[in-house]
């Protein structure tokens, strides 16, 4: 079975520092890696996703990750915080193989920005 | 694209009545996953469809629930006789299949409230 630990529920980061949020996962199959960012009232919007193709991953809004499968990691980084990036994010794995893509998701980190 | 839709955006409901939600997918996308995210979790996956056919459902859906993709466009989800436990974020996605790996793209959700 698969499934996705996000390590801290709650970051919190200066405007204009890095942006570091954890996520590892585990999979018995080749993984497909996503990240979601929710703000509040709303739906989830895609940040980025591993597609195998290569191990860092360039997402919108600057954001980025790096999939280190010695590690089972995906964490997701952005070099300068933005206060329009205060908002929930969610890491979510799904496996290959099969018809149902369906996503395991981490409980999710909420990112606060201080000015 | 529109994006995908969902209907009503709030629903407040008194324990033991009906409530059915709706979901509009991406017009092209044949694939449609629901999910319910309670507070302070990521989301969960609930059920799936490929077309009209309900390929996968989770333990998560009591027989209190029920999913239907009619003519595999839209989607609505059923809960009879709500019970305090069922408030929370219903989300719907849609996708389509690109290759070996697909893309869930979220709508606004429903958010529910049993009183």
């Amino acid at each position: 079975a698969q499934s996705v630990t996000q390590l801290g529920s709650h970051v919190s980061v200066s405007e204009g520092a890095l942006v570091l949020l954890r996520c590892n996962y585990s999979s018995s199959v080749p993984p497909y890696l996503f990240w979601y960012v929710q703000y509040p009232n709303q739906g989830l919007q895609l940040l980025l996703k591993y597609t195998s193709a290569a191990t860092l991953v360039k997402g919108i809004n600057g954001f980025e990750a790096e999939f280190k499968k010695s590690e089972t990691s995906f964490h997701l980084t952005k070099p300068s915080a933005h206060m329009s990036d205060a908002a929930e994010y969610f890491c979510a794995v799904s496996e290959s193989g099969g018809s149902n893509y369906k996503l395991t998701f981490g409980k999710g980190t909420l990112l606060t920005v201080n000015p | 694209d529109t994006g995908v839709s969902q209907d009503p955006r709030h629903k407040i409901t008194k324990r033991g009545q009906n409530v059915t939600f709706r979901c509009d997918p991406i017009s092209e996308h044949n694939r449609l996953y629901w999910y319910r995210q309670t507070l302070g979790q990521g989301p969960e996956f609930l059920t799936y469809f490929q077309n009209e056919a309900q390929l996968e459902k989770s333990r998560l859906l009591s027989d209190r629930f029920s999913a239907e993709r009619p003519k595999g466009s839209f989607s609505t989800l059923e809960i009879q006789r709500t019970e305090q436990g069922d408030s929370a974020m219903y989300l719907c996605a849609s996708s389509s299949r690109q290759g070996a790996q697909e893309t869930q793209y979220f709508g606004p959700g429903t958010r529910l409230l049993v009183l």
